[in-house]
């Protein structure tokens, strides 16, 4: 059964930068046709799509992200990353990492990881 | 980018009723639009993928409907584990948005 786990720092300053990993288990990254997902959830509020890498490497970030936002897969270790940099307050929030799968929707979520943006 | 509005923001039932939620998108998604439950301190659960189909372990009592622009997710009965926050989301266009949300709650 697919795992994903999301792990880095809780406590990002601002205007640094934010970095998390999301570890898989039960299938490998490079599997076709998986998509790898960032999803954020502000305190209290939705779901913001971030961006995603595919099996083969290619990234598509929401516009609104796309000048900060890096996404990036590492075979060796069947993980995938997330960095976004000058953060703010505003980035504050609980960030998931998943799956998206034919029919393309996010089947499987990690449980998140709560980053609090705070000098 | 699509715009996706769901109604209402909280729905108000008790256990056994029947609950309807609403999700308008402010321009084609040709019907490719998903639900997810999410629970308090849980990640989001995928329901519905585009308009009706039922995700895999998920429940009769959920189900997917609707055409452009407005989709509908009901829930035929409710039993005490759906009272939940449901999204909606759209996956036609990038980038891929997701509603506000609506709440469900007991009565």
């Amino acid at each position: 059964q697919l795992q994903l786990q999301e792990s880095g720092p809780g406590l990002v300053k601002p205007s640094e930068t934010l970095s998390l990993t999301c570890a898989v288990s039960g299938g490998s990254v490079t599997n076709s046709p998986n998509y790898w997902g960032w999803i954020r959830q502000p305190p209290g509020t939705g779901l913001e799509w971030i961006g995603i890498i595919t099996h083969f490497g290619l990234t598509f970030y929401n516009p609104s992200l796309s000048d900060r936002v890096t996404i990036s897969m590492d075979t060796s270790t069947n993980q995938f990353s997330l960095r976004l940099s000058s953060v703010t307050a505003a980035d504050t929030g609980l960030y998931y990492c998943a799956r998206r799968i034919f029919p393309y929707y996010f089947d499987s979520w990690g449980q998140g990881a709560l980053v609090t943006v705070s000098s | 980018e699509a715009v996706l509005t769901q109604s209402p923001a909280t729905l108000s039932l008790s256990p056994g009723e029947r609950a309807t939620l609403s999700c308008r998108a402010s321009e084609s998604v040709r019907g490719q639009l998903g639900w997810y439950q999410q629970k308090r301190g849980q990640p989001p659960r995928l329901l519905i993928s585009d308009t009706f189909n039922r995700a895999p372990g998920i429940p009769g009592r959920f189900s997917g409907s609707g055409s452009e622009p407005d989709f509908n997710l009901t829930i035929s009965s409710l039993e005490p584990e759906d009272f939940a926050v449901y999204y909606c989301q759209q996956r036609y266009s990038w980038p891929l948005t997701f509603g506000g949300g609506t709440k469900v709650q007991i009565k």
